[in-house]
């Protein structure tokens, strides 16, 4: 099972590429690493997971290491609305760090 | 777009009663966790279920907390007696099948023990 690592806290400038940085020197072969994001009084919501490919979708894209020990969610817009606590998980044991707190400033 | 549900969403009680937390997965999901958040933490998980079966309760702390899904569907979290140190979200979630899918969350319970 992977421990996460991540910086507590981050700003970013709207309209500028938000990158956010994880640590899983201890993620085993098979196990997805997974991205989820939670909004000041909301559940968590899920944002991106990848194995060893680099992967995008509508809200993010996620690059991941060749040797699969850290990767880098990046928002490419960022907006207000992205101010949220960002989560980097292993998918072994689904734990839950303290996370990175995004802060979008205009 | 189907959504976790909770309820309720906030519930304040005295210390030693009795509490419990109803969540409703999404049609179709056969895993559902129960997790909880105090201010400032991540989400900790407390329980595990797939299908009705608990599949990971180790961080339960069993002499209080107590957590049923009998048909596999709607799950309910309870605690007796409640502390002052339970106040936190409680959130669940659900997934497809394990670990292999994304969570979804639901908006979670806020709990005030006084």
């Amino acid at each position: 099972d992977a421990k996460t690592t991540q910086p507590p806290s981050m700003d970013c400038a709207e309209g500028r590429a938000a990158n956010l940085p994880c640590n899983h020197s201890t993620i085993s072969g098979n196990e997805y690493v997974y991205w989820y994001r939670q909004i000041h009084s909301q559940g968590p919501q899920y944002i991106i997971h990848g194995l060893k490919n680099n992967e995008t979708n509508e809200m993010a894209s996620l690059i991941i290491t060749e040797d699969r020990k850290s990767s880098t969610l990046i928002l490419p817009h960022a907006t207000l609305r992205d101010t949220a606590v960002y989560y980097c998980i292993g998918q072994g044991d689904m734990r839950f760090g303290a996370g990175t707190r995004l802060t979008v400033k205009p | 777009e189907a959504e976790v549900a909770q309820s309720p969403r906030y519930k304040i009680t005295e210390k030693s009663q009795a509490v419990a937390f109803w969540c409703d997965p999404i049609s179709g999901h056969a895993t559902l966790y129960w997790y909880r958040q105090i201010l400032g933490q991540g989400p900790e998980l407390l329980v595990q279920f797939q299908d009705e079966s608990v599949v990971d309760d180790s961080q339960l702390p069993k002499d209080r907390f107590s957590a049923e899904r009998l048909k596999g569907v709607d799950s309910t979290l309870k605690i007796q007696p409640a502390e002052l140190g339970d106040s936190a979200m409680y959130l669940c979630a659900s997934s497809l099948e394990g670990h292999n899918y994304e969570q979804y969350f639901g908006p979670g319970t806020r709990l005030t023990v006084t």
